[in-house]
């Protein structure tokens, strides 16, 4: 019964690296979504994106990128990692008619 | 500005208690209203949604309601359990838009 799949649940990282974090959709839907959660602030979003090769700033998008090549992919760039990028990233997917987000098991980012 | 909270932010109960978790939001423009419930390392897990038309939804020993009027949710969560122990998040959903709260850490004790 898979959904939303995270490529990595747990992932380290040393300062300055690139880093992608892959996010895939098997429920065809159109918006994807790229969140990160921390203690004490939440769930805040990134980047999302309503259709192929489009995309939106989200609340934080400083030092983040996205890429949506296909409908079922949406890929969460780290251009320069930095310790302040350590955190849980979650992605999610809905269909705008139902606006209900499914999402995915969440990748646990380190930073060194 | 659309803002979700939550209260508490924690809660301890024993095992076999009724509980209510409290969502209030500022925005009574919602499309719906979701329950999510997180546990530690994990993604979030569906609990119930309830479209803005809608004054409950009941899954279970769990039953939300939602009053547009006065801009409030709650989750109320029947003869609680030791796995019942998680996050639970209410998110509102604008649109194409979601506002999370910060979630309420629940804890019940075997």
């Amino acid at each position: 019964d898979v959904k939303v799949t995270q490529s990595s649940r747990y992932l380290v990282k040393r300062t300055g690296e690139k880093v992608f974090l892959e996010c895939v959709q098997d429920m065809d839907h159109e918006n994807m979504f790229w969140y990160r959660q921390d203690p004490g602030l939440g769930l805040r979003l990134i980047y999302f994106s309503y259709d192929v090769k489009m995309k939106e700033k989200g609340d934080i998008p400083e030092g983040y990128s996205v890429s949506r090549e296909k409908k079922e992919r949406f890929s969460l760039i780290l251009e320069s990692a930095s310790t302040n990028q350590t955190s849980m990233y979650l992605c999610a997917s809905s269909l705008p008619q139902h606006n209900r987000p499914e999402f995915g098991n969440g990748t646990r980012l380190t930073v060194t | 500005k659309q803002e979700v909270t939550q209260i508490p932010a924690a809660l301890s109960v024993p095992e076999g208690e009724n509980l209510v978790l409290n969502c209030s939001f500022t925005d009574s423009a919602i499309y719906n209203l979701q329950w999510f419930r997180q546990d530690p390392g994990k993604g979030l897990t569906s609990l119930l949604l309830i479209q803005s038309s809608q004054r409950e939804q009941t899954s279970g020993r769990l039953n939300a309601s939602l009053d547009k009027s006065s801009g409030r949710s709650t989750l109320y969560i029947a003869a609680s359990q030791p796995g019942d122990s998680a996050t639970y998040l209410c998110v509102c959903l604008y649109g194409q838009n979601f506002v999370f709260g910060p979630g309420t850490r629940l804890s019940v004790l075997p």
